[in-house]
């Protein structure tokens, strides 16, 4: 039981650039979400899925988009990579109450 | 808008002695809270939770106190622990709605 597992750990990009950003997980948890962590600003969330094939927007979805084409599977895409981006990137699931994380993938925009 | 926040970004406690860390909220609608734990580069993880219909809820050394009327909660650790040191996350959630809003958090350093 890996819990929630995202890829990659690490990723440099270049302004303009595109990446997708994957979370899984094997809890068969029908929420799923994607945070920012941010000094100072705590964790923001990004979007989020209460179910296969749906999203909605969080606190900050502008550059970013969502998919949930498989209830395991959370994916993240940056379309086209700023500066402000810069940051750690927080997946998490849950079904109820509590919300398991991975642990993070932190991604520098040059 | 920060619906939850920790307005104490650090803290810190001697060994032994009680920490106590702080979350206030804005929205009536949030029924469940919740304190994550975090350590340098690993995700949060879970400590303790409270439902709006109890007003304190202890787990060991960890103890959570809500004051609705207030829209407040607080985190007790009694002792505090040198492996307490890490970044301490409020969050709230309207059940309904399935989000979790987080606070900034503070940083919590044990000192021996």
């Amino acid at each position: 039981n890996a819990g929630v597992t995202q890829t990659p750990k690490f990723r440099v990009l270049k302004t303009g650039q595109s990446m997708t950003l994957l979370c899984a997980q094997d809890m068969n948890h029908e929420y799923m979400y994607w945070y920012r962590q941010d000094p100072g600003m705590g964790l923001r969330l990004i979007h989020y899925s209460v179910g296969e094939g749906t999203t909605a927007k969080g606190e900050v979805p502008d550059g970013y988009n969502v998919s949930r084409l498989k209830k395991q599977n959370f994916l993240l895409g940056l379309e086209s990579a700023a500066p402000s981006q810069t940051s750690v990137y927080f997946c998490a699931s849950h079904t109820g109450t509590r919300a398991s994380f991975g642990p993070g993938t932190r991604l520098t925009v040059t | 808008d920060q619906q939850v926040k920790q307005n104490s970004p650090s803290l810190s406690v001697q060994e032994g002695r009680i920490s106590i860390l702080n979350c206030d909220y804005t929205n009536s609608m949030f029924d469940y809270f919740l304190w994550y734990k975090k350590y340098p580069a690993e995700g949060p993880t879970f400590l303790i939770s409270i439902s709006s219909i109890k007003d304190k809820n202890e787990d060991g050394r960890f103890t959570v106190f809500l004051n609705k009327s207030a829209k407040h909660l607080s985190l007790h650790i009694v002792p505090s622990q040198p492996g307490d040191s890490a970044v301490y996350f409020c969050a709230a959630s309207n059940q309904g709605a399935q989000k979790l809003v987080f606070g900034q958090g503070t940083r919590l350093t044990i000192n021996p």
